[in-house]
């Protein structure tokens, strides 16, 4: 498949164990969040999003965590698979319902490397 | 399989020509989103519709224009193509109003994507 975006940072992480992959993003009034994964010639796939108005939310073996004081989202993948290799972009939301403004602002993304 | 389609997978078309992209969303979804993603740029979010309205707009030019049928499926127009928009370009459906509306969720099933090169 094809390589998304070859100049990626790069997380390598043992299997078994959890990763966290980063994010800083742009603008502290953004209302969402959200994580995809990318695998090789494949579309996104949605994996979790968060409000901003919390700083937590866990889904299946996925935490993700938002600090908006410094304006920092983190993916916390537990026991780390080697299904869980793949570019991981995240994205803020900034909504405006009664116009069509609204946008979706994709990170850079951050290649997941897993060592058997 | 997301339950997603785009037709067609591949396109090559010359500079100056027009395409249509097309994307069947999942069974039920009322929304879909459409995604540019290139090398240089990453991925952009381009437009979305909501159960056949126009409810965000990001960045899409003005050679592009997009619209959901009543059936729900939506194409992406592509005119007075250029070089540089030669991209992998990705629609994803949902069943919740996301940017259409507040406090729902983002969740959303992508499709395959449709890889056009200029020439």
């Amino acid at each position: 498949g094809e390589s998304v975006g070859l100049h990626l940072p790069t997380l390598s992480v043992q299997e078994g164990d959890n990763s966290i992959i980063n994010c800083a993003y742009s603008n502290s009034a953004s209302d969402y969040f959200i994580w995809y994964k990318q695998e090789s010639g494949k579309g996104p796939q949605f994996i979790i999003d968060i409000r901003s108005n919390m700083d937590k939310r866990q889904g299946q073996r996925v935490t993700v965590l938002l600090n908006k004081t410094v304006k920092h989202l983190s993916l916390q993948i537990a026991a780390t698979q080697p299904g869980d290799s793949a570019v991981y972009f995240c994205a803020e939301i900034n909504l405006l319902p009664r116009s069509s403004a609204s946008k979706i602002i994709f990170g850079s993304g951050t290649r997941l490397s897993i060592r058997p | 399989d997301s339950g997603v389609t785009q037709t067609p997978k591949h396109l090559i078309t010359a500079t100056g020509q027009r395409v249509t992209l097309r994307c069947s969303p999942r069974s039920g979804d009322l929304s879909v989103y459409w995604y540019q993603q290139s090398l240089d740029q990453g991925l952009q979010f381009l437009i979305q519709y909501y159960n056949g309205e126009e409810r965000a707009k990001g960045n899409i030019l003005e050679r592009f224009s997009a619209q959901q049928f009543p059936d729900l499926h939506s194409e992406l127009n592509l005119s007075s193509l250029e070089l540089g928009d030669s991209a992998l370009y990705f629609c994803a459906s949902s069943p919740y109003p996301g940017l259409a509306g507040v406090r729902n969720s983002y969740e959303q099933y992508f499709g395959p994507g449709t890889r056009l090169t200029v020439t």
